[in-house]
């Protein structure tokens, strides 16, 4: 059954760098998400992306994120000068078109800043 | 804006009983999808069921079932001869038709015991 990679799976970064995550989305779908959960709390939106733009993003999604199709497989989220804060699990998710469709979720990538 | 609300931090039930999970959501539309995922020790996301707001028919898959109430904005889970392997953070979640970003719950911690 097709399945949403991301890697890596742990990350370790001291605050200030930049990190990049990677996901690939099922083959056939068309949207693409970024979640993140911050140990012990909530699972919360990021952003969305369809047809090669964000879509929808929260306002935890600030000017530090960015996210990118580069090639047609790969669906990255890059933090441009991580924060403490930033210390969270991150999800991509993607589905094959909107309405009740299901989004499917990666295994998740766990990033610490240090 | 959608809220989700669970009430039970954490559950317990013997193996082979039937177990109900609690949630409560808030949305200004009229048609939504809700979901219940799990999420296991592994930290995945799985979705285990999910329903359109517009259905009065309560979704069924194979061992879960869930109980919607609309005009209460309720959407519990009943797991009916509960495994081992249900052993999961069980978060609910809601998505409005207008928007792409799935709305979560603070999550059920849910223990099977033998």
């Amino acid at each position: 059954e097709p399945e949403v990679t991301q890697t890596p799976s742990h990350q370790v970064t001291q605050m200030g760098q930049e990190v990049i995550l990677r996901c690939v989305p099922i083959s056939n779908h068309l949207y693409f998400y970024w979640y993140r959960q911050i140990l012990g709390q909530k699972v919360e939106f990021l952003v969305s992306f369809y047809n090669n733009e964000i879509s929808e993003k929260s306002e935890i999604f600030d000017d530090q994120f960015s996210v990118e199709r580069p090639d047609g497989s790969n669906f990255t989220l890059k933090i441009r000068s991580t924060k403490l804060e930033d210390s969270a699990m991150y999800f991509c998710a993607s589905q094959t078109r909107t309405g009740l469709e299901t989004q499917y979720f990666g295994p998740g990538t766990r990033l610490l800043v240090l | 804006a959608q809220t989700v609300t669970q009430s039970q931090p954490e559950m317990s039930v013997q193996e082979a009983e039937t177990v109900t999970l609690s949630c409560t959501y808030d949305t200004s539309e009229n048609n939504y999808y809700l979901f219940w995922y799990k999420q296991p020790p592994s930290r995945q996301m799985i979705l285990v069921i999910r329903q359109e707001a517009y259905k009065q028919q309560n979704a069924t898959e194979n061992r879960f079932s869930v109980n919607f109430q609309k005009a209460a904005k309720s959407f519990s889970l009943k797991i009916s001869d509960s495994q081992l392997g249900d052993t999961a953070m069980y978060f609910c979640a809601s998505r409005e038709t207008s928007g792409s970003r799935l709305t979560f719950g603070e999550g059920t911690q849910l223990t099977v015991n033998p």
